[in-house]
């Protein structure tokens, strides 16, 4: 479980906040993903990055920016978020982006108020 | 669109017996793999299944992979308490995908 790490584990944010999440992996890969994961509903790929270069946006709207300065580093920049963005943010890594198998940080629960 | 569906959405079994879960998709794929979700935490990837592959074993699991039915299930053999969590089912989507698509799941919980 060491190998992706994410901060903060818990946020609470109002509307009106910026905050930024974290994620960290220490295993030599080279893509990197934004998940989100709500109740009764799929895991919801939000970003995906290979290489530092951002190849999907699933249609992610721009209160949401993620930035990639090298490979082991994935950040999630929130601004005026909205009460229905609460969910359990998740950040994963793999070889590289594709069908390949994926590693799970521990999620950034986040509610915003 | 939503690739992979798994089935059933929740299942409860005693401790010692089997607990089979089933994942359909829809398009063609490279792979298919199983990842466990312990409750609020980050997943676990358990297998992946190559499209050319049909049958696969990981200790007490053994998944298949059905390419002409677009299926796949996951079975858990002597089941455990510590196998309480959620199983999904991923798939790619084929030649020249960058992505990941996951079900919605099937909550395991084994009765101790």
């Amino acid at each position: 479980e060491t190998g992706v790490t994410q901060t903060p584990r818990h946020l609470v944010m109002g509307m009106t906040n910026k905050k930024s999440l974290k994620c960290e992996q220490h295993l030599g890969h080279n893509a990197m993903y934004w998940y989100k994961q709500s109740a009764k509903k799929p895991l919801e790929l939000m970003f995906v990055y290979n290489f530092k270069e951002q190849t999907e946006n699933n249609s992610v709207p721009s209160r949401f920016s993620p930035e990639c300065p090298n490979s082991s580093h994935l950040f999630l920049h929130l601004h005026t978020l909205q009460p229905e963005d609460s969910a359990l943010y998740l950040c994963a890594s793999s070889q590289v982006a594709g069908g390949y198998e994926q590693y799970f940080g521990p999620g950034t629960r986040l509610t915003v108020t | 669109s939503q690739q992979g569906e798994e089935d059933p959405q929740a299942l409860s079994i005693q401790e010692g017996e089997n607990a089979t879960m089933n994942c359909s998709y829809k398009t063609s794929i490279n792979n298919l793999q199983w990842y466990r979700q312990n409750s609020g935490r980050g997943l676990v990837h358990l297998i992946l299944i190559r499209s050319n592959e049909r049958e696969k074993h990981s200790g007490r699991l053994r998944v298949t992979l059905d390419t002409s039915k677009k299926s796949s299930s996951l079975l858990i053999t002597a089941s455990r308490a510590a196998d309480t969590a959620s199983y999904f089912c991923a798939t790619d989507g084929g030649a020249g995908s960058y992505q990941l698509t996951f079900g919605k799941g099937t909550k395991l919980s084994v009765i101790p």
